[in-house]
């Protein structure tokens, strides 16, 4: 079983929309999640910690569910700019990464 | 913010050349770097975690021989891809973690895209 799940997409949505990503991990230990943000052929950057009590930041609501183990990332109103793939991170043992497969959105005008 | 910097951004060789990519952390230690590759439109793929002064920790289904990682130094990894042939054509990525205050996080080189013909 993979310690990060995640669908791949693509999410195809028009300008305006919210979209909300989830990714499941499997290890109820994992202690630090991230979403990271990757455009074609350029390095993940990234987007955002999650954390149990959520977190904002301008259009982008980042969630954590310890007890169903996944993560979300919202996006509203979303841009043309917003197009890319979305990553999500977990920490195992403050120095084991595992990485979601990615999410790939989509935004039409 | 804390900064990888990674060279070459691309590399075009003969199919038996060996290909070396450095990866390094600009104004940090970092006392963990990965190595990754990416082909296109799929996702990215863990190849090896490499902790300075030891033997880098190899991934399932990737020969050590083939890439060899060395992390000589809390600044420096090196990924060379030995006896490059076409199939091993792809965007290949390191990140670091380590910096003060933020260990967790990683931070990505920008990247080399390597072409073998």
């Amino acid at each position: 079983r993979k310690e990060v799940e995640q669908d791949p997409g693509p999410f195809n949505v028009p300008e305006g929309a919210t979209v909300a990503f989830n990714c499941t991990y499997s290890n109820s230990a994992s202690q630090s999640f991230f979403w990271y943000r990757q455009d074609c052929r350029k390095e993940p950057k990234l987007l955002m910690s999650v954390y149990s009590s959520g977190n904002e930041d301008g259009r982008f609501t980042a969630q954590l569910n310890r007890a169903s183990q996944y993560i979300s990332l919202l996006i509203r109103d979303s841009k043309l700019s917003d197009s890319a793939t979305y990553l999500c991170v977990l920490v195992y043992n403050f120095n084991k990464f595992y990485f979601g497969s990615g999410t790939k959105l989509n935004v039409k005008p | 913010g804390a900064v990888v910097s990674q060279h070459p951004s691309w590399v075009i060789c003969k199919s038996g050349t060996s290909v070396k990519i450095e990866c390094r952390s600009l104004d940090f230690q970092a006392t963990t770097m990965f190595w990754y590759r990416q082909f296109p439109k799929q996702s990215l793929m863990l190849m090896a975690t490499s902790n300075e002064g030891s033997k880098a920790t190899y991934e399932q289904g990737v020969e050590k021989d083939k890439f060899l990682i060395n992390h000589a130094s809390l600044t420096l990894s090196t990924l060379t891809v030995t006896s490059a042939h076409p199939e091993d054509s792809s965007f290949y990525i390191c990140s670091a973690s380590g910096a003060r205050g933020t260990n967790e996080k990683l931070f990505f080189g920008s990247g080399t895209q390597l072409s073998v013909l």
